[in-house]
């Protein structure tokens, strides 16, 4: 089936380590982005790439970091620097002519 | 960061009713609006991509309008069924092509 995975679905971290969400997508789309979700508020854009090895910041990307070395995987880090990472993480793709997002299940991230 | 507004933030319909929200987004650099449905434990789904002016999509029992040159959109649906509870949101496009989303109208469906 073609879709997006992420993993795991929740990962309890201790302040001050860095962890890394996964997420692949079979979907052979250009783009993918990653959100974050924190309870009343919509989604933030943290990064976005529409192409392998390039990628833009977002609307909250101090205290993370992405790669995009393959079309179909684009890891997400939460580095120590992040001052709240306690969130719901969400990863999505598009295709190169649209942006209709296609959301993966998400990671819930507990920072303690 | 741009100003995506959605109302209510929620409401809550009786099953048979129909009802209505709003999307309001910059009337400048405009290149596409989308809504999806947020269904609680899965993931959010594409309901409507809308790119022009007077652009009017319907989905079963789902439709929306849009209102590009004041920047607003409607979600209506009609004869709402407890199914429709979900949150909708709406994502406005730059013509540069950078996505914002509005934080959602959360929708419950009473029987």
């Amino acid at each position: 089936d073609g879709g997006i995975t992420q993993s795991p679905k929740y990962l309890f971290r201790k302040e001050g380590q860095n962890v890394t969400l996964s997420c692949e997508q079979n979907l052979n789309h250009d783009a993918m982005y990653w959100y974050r979700q924190d309870p009343g508020q919509g989604l933030r854009l943290i990064y976005y790439s529409q192409i392998v090895n390039d990628f833009q910041k977002g609307d909250i990307a101090e205290g993370y970091s992405v790669s995009r070395e393959k079309k179909e995987s684009f890891p997400l880090t939460v580095t120590s620097a992040q001052k709240n990472p306690t969130a719901f993480y969400l990863c999505a793709s598009a295709p190169g002519d649209s942006y209709e997002q296609y959301f993966g299940p998400g990671t819930r991230l507990t920072v303690t | 960061i741009l100003n995506v507004e959605q109302s209510p933030q929620s409401l809550h319909v009786q099953e048979g009713d129909s009802t209505n929200f709003t999307c309001s987004f910059p009337s400048s650099n405009f290149y596409a609006l989308h809504w999806y449905r947020w269904e609680t434990a899965k993931s959010p789904e594409a309901l409507f991509v809308m790119t022009l002016n007077g652009d009017e999509k319907k989905k079963g029992r789902i439709s929306a309008t849009l209102n590009t040159k004041e920047g607003y959109s409607y979600l209506y649906i009609k004869g709402s069924q407890p199914e429709d509870s979900a949150t909708y949101l709406c994502a406005f496009i730059g013509s540069w092509g950078k996505l914002q989303f509005g934080a959602g109208t959360q929708v419950v469906v009473t029987p």
